[in-house]
């Protein structure tokens, strides 16, 4: 089975600048979680989607934004980049499932090997 | 104060020796993950958890709900250990996933 695939594994952007991240997860998975990983402020929460819905929202100002389709790829977007943008980030899919109100976490976070951004 | 900590931040040990890496939260949680990064790699999942205890390999986590704990055990450690360890809840609440700032393992050969 296919792990997760992140596309591209590097950029570099200029200030002002937008950036799209694709993130295509592990077949038959149907939650894509999003992260940013930077050495001052380790692994922060981004968003989460669940069959084309956001299910959650860390705390990250409305210039990062993401979206997922149908066959439960994701991609996420920046725009107006700042200097404080670059870092790496991270995308993981896993198995969730729901139960009347609830959800189940059937399975770890299966991580793609990330997309390292860098905003001049 | 951070909803997750971890404890120690770094760890330098000789191989073959017994580690214990300790993970604290302030959250009520669904979900407690245990990750490893290797220095300039990917992030591996090793463990998830809502109770009780896992093993695999020589690697063991525990977790105790009441007192809002976990451990990662690492037995006869190995060079190849050497990475940061990284403990992250699913906060019950609102379902955000928060991570601790990691451990920093070193095992000397």
């Amino acid at each position: 089975k296919a792990g997760v695939t992140q596309t591209p594994r590097y950029l570099i952007k200029t200030r002002g600048q937008q950036v799209t991240l694709s993130c295509s997860p592990i077949s038959g998975h149907r939650s894509v979680s999003w992260y940013q990983q930077t050495p001052g402020q380790g692994l922060q929460f981004l968003f989460e989607y669940f069959s084309e819905t956001q299910r959650n929202k860390g705390n990250f100002p409305g210039r990062f934004s993401g979206r997922q389709f149908s066959n439960s790829r994701s991609e996420m977007n920046v725009s107006t980049l700042e200097l404080g943008d670059s870092a790496l980030y991270l995308c993981a899919s896993s198995l969730i499932g729901q139960q009347a109100d609830s959800w189940i976490y059937n399975s770890p976070l299966h991580f793609g090997n990330g997309t390292r951004l860098t905003v001049t | 104060k951070n909803e997750v900590e971890q404890s120690p931040q770094n760890l330098t040990a000789q191989e073959g020796e017994f580690i214990t890496i300790n993970c604290s939260y302030s959250v009520g949680i669904s979900a407690l993950h245990w990750l490893q990064q290797h220095p300039g790699g990917g992030i591996v999942s090793l463990f998830m958890l809502s109770s009780g205890k896992k093993k695999h390999g020589r690697l063991i986590a525990t977790i105790n709900i009441q007192e809002k704990h976990s451990s990662l055990h690492i037995t006869a450690s190995h060079p190849r250990d050497s990475a940061v360890y990284i403990c992250a809840v699913r906060s019950y609440r609102d379902d955000k996933i928060i991570f601790g700032k990691g451990t920093r393992l070193h095992i000397l050969p």
